[in-house]
């Protein structure tokens, strides 16, 4: 069974500093990952996602993350954190067979310091 | 365009009491999922309908959850004897049906249940 472990509940970090949030993921073959960000009353929305190829995905406002098959990581990071970044971060697992449901993880919450 | 609409944005029930919580996809996606995202739990799947396929129900805690799909287009997910343990945020997604990956799920804003 496919599963996601995002270890970090909460993380606070100020602005304009470097983010790094953490995902482990198992699963069974080569998975789909994705990360989703979900803002004070907003609906999920989709910040990058990988299946093979370059191991390093860029996404959406700024965000990369890095897919290392050896240590079963898929973490997110940002440079420079922004105070609109505040928000919660889901790490995802998904399949390409008949189940398309995604696995997520428990979330990190994320906290922007002025 | 329109995303993916859901009704009521709150419900609080008395326990005991039937339930409806309504999805309205983005139009022409032809895969639609619930999700449940309770406090510190991340998100849970409950069923997911692709086109005129039997749905996947596996995700579905017991068998007072059920939903329905009319149509291929709005899904009505129902809890009957509602029980506090219930109390959550129930997501609606859709998607073009092809892999999560290619056919990236649109998630609404959510249904945030109640119950006393």
């Amino acid at each position: 069974a496919q599963s996601v472990t995002q270890p970090d509940i909460h993380i606070t970090v100020s602005e304009g500093a470097s983010l790094e949030l953490r995902c482990n993921y198992s699963y069974g073959a080569t998975p789909y990952l994705f990360w989703y960000v979900q803002s004070p009353g907003q609906g999920l929305q989709l910040l990058l996602k990988y299946f093979s190829g370059d191991t390093l995905v860029q996404g959406i406002k700024g965000f990369e993350a890095e897919f290392k098959r050896s240590q079963s990581s898929f973490n997110l990071r940002k440079p420079s954190v922004h105070w609109s970044d505040a928000a919660e971060y889901f790490c995802a697992v998904g399949g390409s067979g008949s189940a398309r449901q995604l696995t997520f993880g428990s979330g990190t919450q994320l906290t922007v310091l002025p | 365009g329109a995303g993916v609409s859901q009704s009521p944005s709150n419900k609080v029930t008395e326990k005991g009491k039937d339930v409806e919580l309504r999805c309205d996809p983005i139009s022409g996606h032809t895969a639609l999922y619930w999700y449940r995202q309770s406090l510190g739990q991340g998100l849970e799947f409950l069923i997911y309908f692709q086109g005129n396929s039997a749905p996947d129900k596996s995700g579905l805690p017991s068998d007072r959850f059920s939903a329905e799909r009319t149509g291929g287009s709005v899904s009505t997910l129902t809890i009957q004897r509602t029980q506090q343990e219930d109390s959550a945020v129930y997501l609606c997604a859709s998607s073009g049906g092809g892999t999560p990956y290619n056919s990236p799920l649109h998630f609404g804003n959510g249904t945030r249940l109640t119950v006393t």
